[in-house]
């Protein structure tokens, strides 16, 4: 079976300081991947998605970025972080038109930049 | 760009009342799925509709996708506390790859 982990569950950063949150997907090949961020009490809304390795496409012009070093591997980053990066972030992949499409999410991470 | 919205953000009902939340879409979609999300937890998928006027049932949970597949519904009937949570619609449109979220409609449940 498929399972998508994320880590760390929870982190306190300073304002800029740098960022990585990694993504790691288990039972599956070529999966779509997906980063997104839910502020405190908002919707989801889409950072990045990569459709396989090294394709990246970027949604939100902002001070983060991403990366596919590896087909199951999923890693968000900052240089420098601001006070409006704080939020829960979570990862997805997508199953295929046989698994309804859905995506699969991970447990994400509450950042909290101070 | 596609835009997605819902309503209400927030819904408080007494336990055994009806709850419906709305979702409308700014473009024609291929299909619209449903998320719940638990408060502290992650969203987990609900459902899938494809089809034009579809309408599907789990248990208490009626989806309806409209004719036009520009809007959608989820009505909860006889809520329990166990429905308590946000829910999320999602579109699928122009790109294959990506999904529009709703920004969700928070239910409570006064036991």
């Amino acid at each position: 079976s498929q399972t998508i982990h994320q880590w760390p569950a929870t982190l306190v950063q300073p304002v800029g300081s740098p960022l990585s949150l990694e993504c790691t997907v288990e039972g599956t090949s070529n999966p779509n991947l997906y980063w997104y961020r839910q502020a405190a009490g908002r919707g989801l809304q889409l950072l990045f998605y990569s459709v396989g390795i090294g394709q990246i496409s970027s949604e939100v012009p902002q001070n983060l970025s991403a990366s596919r070093p590896q087909d199951r591997q999923f890693i968000l980053s900052s240089k420098k972080l601001l006070l409006s990066d704080s939020g829960f972030y979570l990862c997805a992949w997508r199953g295929g038109p046989l698994r309804n499409n859905e995506q699969f999410f991970g447990p994400g991470t509450r950042l909290t930049v101070l | 760009g596609q835009q997605v919205m819902q309503i209400p953000q927030y819904q408080h009902v007494q336990e055994g009342e009806d709850f419906t939340t709305y979702c409308n879409s700014s473009t024609t979609l291929s299909n619209i799925q449903w998320y719940k999300q638990r408060p502290g937890g992650h969203p987990v998928f609900l459902i899938q509709l494809v089809k034009s006027g579809e309408v599907k049932k789990q248990k208490r949970l009626t989806f309806q996708f409209g004719e036009a597949k520009k809007n959608s519904s989820l009505h909860i009937t006889a809520t329990q506390t166990t429905d308590v949570g946000t829910y999320f619609c999602a579109g699928l449109g122009g790109s294959n790859y990506k999904l529009t979220f709703g920004k969700g409609t928070l239910l409570t449940v006064n036991p």
